[in-house]
């Protein structure tokens, strides 16, 4: 059973349109986080929510939208996509109350025409 | 603020060699520090994580890791490399306060020659 799985695996747009993401863990943890990987594989997290509540919220352009309906699933909501989007991003979970270990998904590869 | 820093952008190990990767972080209190992989087209996999106690931690695939608090430090060894190791690894620090918040290196990509 995959613990941490996002769809799609590929995303391919053309800028200004809007897309969305999900994730869905089946770990029980209680806080899941996106984490945005650039063309340099630099890694830097964009949101966390903890039980549906955002903790982080990382200077990201608000065309980014997460929504939590339920502790399992964090979903991301891209509007007016642009160039400079493109990326992977990177779902993960954890437990809020022990440290991380993070458990990642294996990524979407969003590409802007 | 915590940062992270991988010295090395590349690496270049002959299968069966010993392996160091570095890491340096910066961080005012007793870090919470880990080491993750990443094979192409894949998600990151945890190796290993240091929380307390032993500062020579061991990860899974051979990896293990020494945390020196003298030298802020946390690197990564494996005695004997196999070709399946070549990946990017990135290292990484916590912060507590700020809601688990995991801050990475910028990565070392570890080649592997047979």
């Amino acid at each position: 059973d995959t613990a941490v799985s996002q769809t799609p695996k590929y995303l391919v747009t053309q800028m200004g349109n809007d897309k969305s993401i999900k994730c869905e863990q089946n770990l029980g943890h209680d806080t899941m986080y996106w984490y945005k990987q650039d063309s340099k594989k630099f890694l830097k997290i964009m949101f966390s929510y903890n039980n549906k509540e955002l903790i982080i919220n990382e200077t990201v352009p608000n065309r980014f939208s997460p929504k939590s309906p339920d502790k399992a699933h964090l979903n991301l909501h891209i509007n007016s996509l642009e160039l400079g989007d493109s990326a992977v991003y990177f779902c993960a979970s954890s437990q809020r109350d022990r440290a991380p270990p993070l458990h990642f998904g294996n990524g979407t590869r969003l590409t802007v025409t | 603020a915590q940062s992270v820093t991988q010295p090395d952008i590349h690496i270049t190990v002959s299968e069966g060699a010993s392996l160091e990767l570095r890491c340096n972080y910066s961080y005012g209190a007793t870090p919470y520090l880990f080491w993750y992989v990443q094979s192409p087209g894949q998600g990151l996999q945890l190796l290993l994580k240091y929380f307390s106690g032993d500062t020579l931690v061991q990860g899974i695939k051979g990896f293990e890791a020494e945390f020196k608090r003298s030298q802020s430090s946390f690197n990564l060894r494996k005695p004997s490399v196999h070709w399946s190791d070549a990946a990017e690894y990135f290292c990484a620090v916590v912060q507590m306060e700020y809601g688990n918040k995991l801050v990475f290196g910028a990565g070392t990509i570890l080649r592997v020659k047979s």
